[in-house]
């Protein structure tokens, strides 16, 4: 089946310590979202890459970066975790969002992250 | 700006209740809007949408209507079941803001057999 699968489900990290988390799709959609979403609120936006056009939200902190290397996969980068980093991180894809308002996001079943 | 609310939880339920999950939302122009339901350890599915004002959406017998005299988007069910307990997100997009989904902050419903 296609899908969006996210690695890994479960992340530990130390406070200051890089950490990564990946994301793959089959789907070959165009865009890859990443949100972040903290205890019971809502999934927060923090970039997306429409083909390789990165864009990234204006709130979002200069501690979090991405990658997109190919059509299939997209990496979240926190270079110097925090504690309110700690969050599921939740990454998405649609196939074109200019082209449709009703277009849906595709969702992969996130990754929870832990700073200690 | 755009922003959606629901109506805060958790829910409670027996299992064959009618489920209101009440979503109101402001935007400007003609967005479209849809729920989003996560089960346990899971991701976000979509459960169905509506893309212009009075259609309905409808999808594993839950229902939705596009309101827009007034913002509204509420969840309903007729019978729930256990299966259902999972967390519903009302969310909005517009077609100008690249695929931007805007959400609510999710109600969290528990069916009780």
């Amino acid at each position: 089946d296609a899908m969006v699968i996210q690695n890994p489900r479960y992340q530990v990290t130390q406070f200051g310590k890089p950490v990564t988390l990946s994301c793959s799709q089959t789907l070959n959609h165009n865009v890859m979202y990443w949100y972040q979403q903290k205890s019971s609120q809502a999934p927060k936006l923090l970039f997306h890459y429409y083909d390789k056009d990165f864009n990234n939200e204006a709130d979002t902190p200069d501690n979090f970066q991405s990658r997109r290397p190919n059509t299939s996969f997209c990496f979240l980068d926190i270079r110097s975790p925090g504690l309110g980093d700690a969050a599921m991180y939740l990454c998405a894809t649609s196939s074109d969002p200019g082209l449709a308002v009703q277009e849906t996001q595709y969702f992969g079943p996130g990754t929870r992250l832990l700073v200690l | 700006g755009d922003s959606v609310t629901q109506m805060e939880g958790p829910v409670t339920l027996s299992e064959e209740a009618f489920l209101t999950i009440n979503c109101t939302y402001t935007a400007t122009g003609y967005p479209s809007l849809f729920w989003y339901v996560q089960y346990p350890g899971e991701g976000l599915q979509l459960l169905l949408k509506a893309t212009k004002a009075d259609d309905k959406g409808s999808n594993k017998g839950f229902e939705a209507t596009y309101r827009k005299e007034t913002t509204s988007f509420h969840l309903e069910k007729g019978s729930v079941q256990v299966s259902d307990s999972a967390v519903y997100f009302c969310a909005l997009k517009r077609g100008s803001t690249l695929g931007r989904l805007y959400f609510g902050r999710g109600t969290q419903l528990t069916v009780w057999p």
